[in-house]
């Protein structure tokens, strides 16, 4: 089974500043997805990526496969990317069903 | 691209009562998902499927749980005698193909009294 670690467990920020969210995982993957959602529940996919970097808008994912570790930055912060943000992978390799970070619930302040 | 329908969105119910919740994936593709999410937590494995067979189950589907995707398109689950810990959201998501992105439903968020 993978472990999926995600760190902070909550972060508040300021508007316009710069957010890093990390998350680590423990058996080696095909690929990495990161995952934003509201209140209320709906989940969107933001990122599924297996190596390197992506960006879209104001967001950027990156992943070391060597290191197990992803990151997702969010550059010019607003409130409304307040949200959970939510790190998953598939278990053991597979690419079927995905296990889940805990989240981090994000809070940008105006 | 009507995304993920997930019916109906909340659900209030009895200990003991039985409940169904549907979910209509996005029509083209062939693989459906189902999780659950309680408060705090991610969302962890249910069960999926590939067109109309269930490939597999997790341990968390107990005997009062079932999944259904008769014809290949929207599924079922559905989950008998509930009990005060099956209050959570079920999460469908759907994908063409397990190497794709899954896009996820609103969710059906069930409590139990």
């Amino acid at each position: 089974k993978n472990e999926v670690e995600q760190s902070p467990q909550n972060l508040t920020a300021q508007e316009g500043e710069f957010i890093t969210i990390n998350c680590s995982y423990s058996v080696g993957i095909s690929a990495l997805h990161w995952l934003q959602q509201h209140p209320g529940g709906g989940i969107v996919s933001l990122f599924m990526l297996s190596s390197g970097k992506k960006k879209h808008g104001r967001l950027i994912a990156t992943i070391n496969i060597q290191e197990k570790h992803s990151s997702l930055h969010i550059t010019a912060s607003h409130p409304r990317d307040s949200a959970v943000y939510i790190c998953a992978v598939p278990p053991g390799g597979s690419a079927r069903q995905l296990t889940f970070g805990s989240g981090t619930q994000l809070t940008v302040l105006p | 691209d009507t995304g993920v329908s997930q019916n109906p969105r909340h659900k209030i119910t009895k200990r003991g009562q039985n409940v169904t919740f549907r979910c209509d994936p996005i029509s083209e593709h062939n693989r459906l998902y189902w999780y659950r999410q309680t408060l705090g937590q991610g969302p962890e494995f249910l069960t999926y499927f590939q067109n109309e067979a269930q490939l597999e189950k997790s341990r968390l589907l107990s005997d009062r749980f079932s999944a259904e995707r008769p014809k290949g398109s929207f599924s079922t689950l559905e989950i008998q005698r509930t009990e005060q810990g099956d209050s959570a959201m079920y999460l469908c998501a759907s994908s063409f193909g397990g190497d794709q992105p899954q896009h996820f439903g609103d969710g059906t968020r069930l409590s139990i009294l």
